[in-house]
């Protein structure tokens, strides 16, 4: 059974840079599929941030992706992502992800969620 | 403002049946057999119910089936059950993104 869990700091300040960590265990990031993030501010619907492939390829959002950068350790099974410049419209709660293994069409599996808040 | 527009609210009595509609654009919904359904509980993380329009993944019940005519995407949730209480999103790619409805809040009576 694959499984994700976010791992990161909970409260950020505002101008500094996001940084979250998806750790995978069940499956082996190097043996394919596309990986990515999501998030959810507070009472809000969902938003698609990005998503990245098992060789390192990236897709962003284009609404964030000027501050956005997913990036993979296959040595360690886990992704990361790294939003610069945060505000507090950046406030949310941030799921890691597995979609599809030839595109990333449709998320199979997601982590229970990490609730990033951007305060001074 | 949601890339795809869904009703806010539904509601049906159990035993019935209940469809949340998703509109986007050719662009989107109309050009790619890309959607997905997504199922969120209060404080859950979301869990995949249909994919690729009308796909169930193993373990969903087939009380849950999806549609698409045109530039809009269909769930249809038959059978209604207390725990299908839950907000549904919808999902589609499109041009090397992915986009989102804005979620619809389904209230069983």
């Amino acid at each position: 059974q694959v499984q994700l869990q976010e791992s990161g700091p909970g409260l950020v300040k505002p101008s500094e840079t996001l940084s979250l960590t998806c750790a995978v265990s069940g499956y082996s990031i190097s043996s394919g599929y596309y990986w990515g993030w999501i998030r959810q501010p507070p009472g809000k619907g969902l938003e698609w941030i990005g998503s990245i492939y098992h060789s390192g390829s990236t897709y962003y959002n284009p609404s964030l992706k000027s501050r956005v950068t997913i990036s993979v350790d296959t040595s360690k099974n886990q992704f990361s992502l790294k939003l610069s410049s945060v505000t507090a419209a950046d406030t949310a709660v941030y799921y890691c992800a597995r979609f599809a293994s030839y595109g990333y069409y449709y998320i199979y599996y997601w982590g229970q969620g990490t609730l990033v808040t951007v305060s001074s | 403002q949601s890339a795809l527009t869904q009703p806010a609210s539904v509601s049906g009595s159990p035993g019935q049946s209940i469809t949340i509609s998703c509109t986007g654009t050719s662009s989107d919904v109309g050009g790619y057999n890309y959607v997905s359904w997504y199922q969120q509980h209060p404080g859950k993380a979301p869990k995949l119910m249909i994919y690729e329009v009308s796909n169930r993944p193993s373990g969903v019940s087939n009380r849950f089936s999806g549609s698409k005519s045109g530039n809009t995407a269909s769930l249809t949730i038959s059978g209604l059950q207390a725990e299908d209480e839950a907000d549904y999103y919808c999902s589609s790619y499109t041009s090397s993104i992915v986009v989102f409805g804005g979620g619809t809040k389904l209230t069983v009576l």
